[in-house]
């Protein structure tokens, strides 16, 4: 089946600093691709929608300069989280959809900012 | 605003039973329904889904069944077993193609035990 690869599983930052975190379409091409956050015990929120070749949709509430989002290609999207702060710490996944297999995700990066 | 909505945190069934996780949404707009299952740390994992012009969908021991007058689905597990225990998302999208994010509820936490 189609499979979205991501990097990292698992980071940690100083605050301040910036972390990038990619997705990769894995023998697909990934058109759209959606970003998503997950802090404990609430629901996967959609962060914005990553269109290739164009800019990001953000979803409301979603700070786009500190949330940048660029998907140069059809099967990478990535996300870099400026400036964090450890209140940015959260469950990152992204999701892309193929056409026989459906929606896909990443097996997620856990960012924690010290 | 919560457009998916799962009620009940956490079940708890024994090994052979049934397990019934349920699921409403507000938005009328909605006509694809998924289930993910998801471990801690993992990206969701697809279960099965369902489409507005159908009522229900068995795959093996997984059945959902779509009530749109209710807006209400559920998954039924049967019979329960102890790899099932996990996080069960519902999510709704309007449409199935690429374009559409899902939605998600926050999840029930499903306990098998033996």
């Amino acid at each position: 089946g189609a499979v979205v690869s991501q990097h990292p599983s698992w980071v940690i930052c100083k605050s301040g600093t910036s972390v990038k975190i990619e997705c990769r379409s894995l023998d697909f091409q990934a058109t759209t691709m959606f970003w998503y956050r997950q802090f404990p015990k609430q629901s996967l929120m959609l962060m914005a929608t990553s269109n290739e070749g164009s800019k990001a949709t953000y979803e409301q509430g979603v700070e786009k300069d500190k949330f940048l989002i660029n998907h140069a290609s059809l099967t990478l999207s990535t996300l870099t989280v400026t400036s964090a702060h450890p209140e940015d710490s959260s469950f990152y996944i992204c999701s892309a959809r193929e056409e026989i297999y459906g929606y896909t995700f990443g097996s997620g990066t856990r960012l924690t900012v010290v | 605003d919560q457009q998916v909505k799962q009620n009940s945190p956490s079940l708890s069934v024994q090994e052979g039973r049934i397990s019934i996780l349920n699921c409403d949404y507000t938005n009328s707009m909605f006509d694809y329904f998924l289930w993910y299952k998801k471990y801690p740390a993992e990206g969701p994992t697809f279960l099965i889904s369902i489409s507005s012009i159908k009522d229900k969908n068995e795959d093996g021991r997984f059945t959902v069944f779509l009530n749109k007058s209710a807006k209400h689905l559920s998954l039924h597990i049967v019979p329960s077993q102890p790899g099932d225990s996990a996080v069960y998302f519902c999510a709704a999208s309007v449409g199935s193609n690429s374009g559409y994010a899902l939605n998600f509820g926050k999840g029930t936490s499903l306990l098998v035990t033996p």
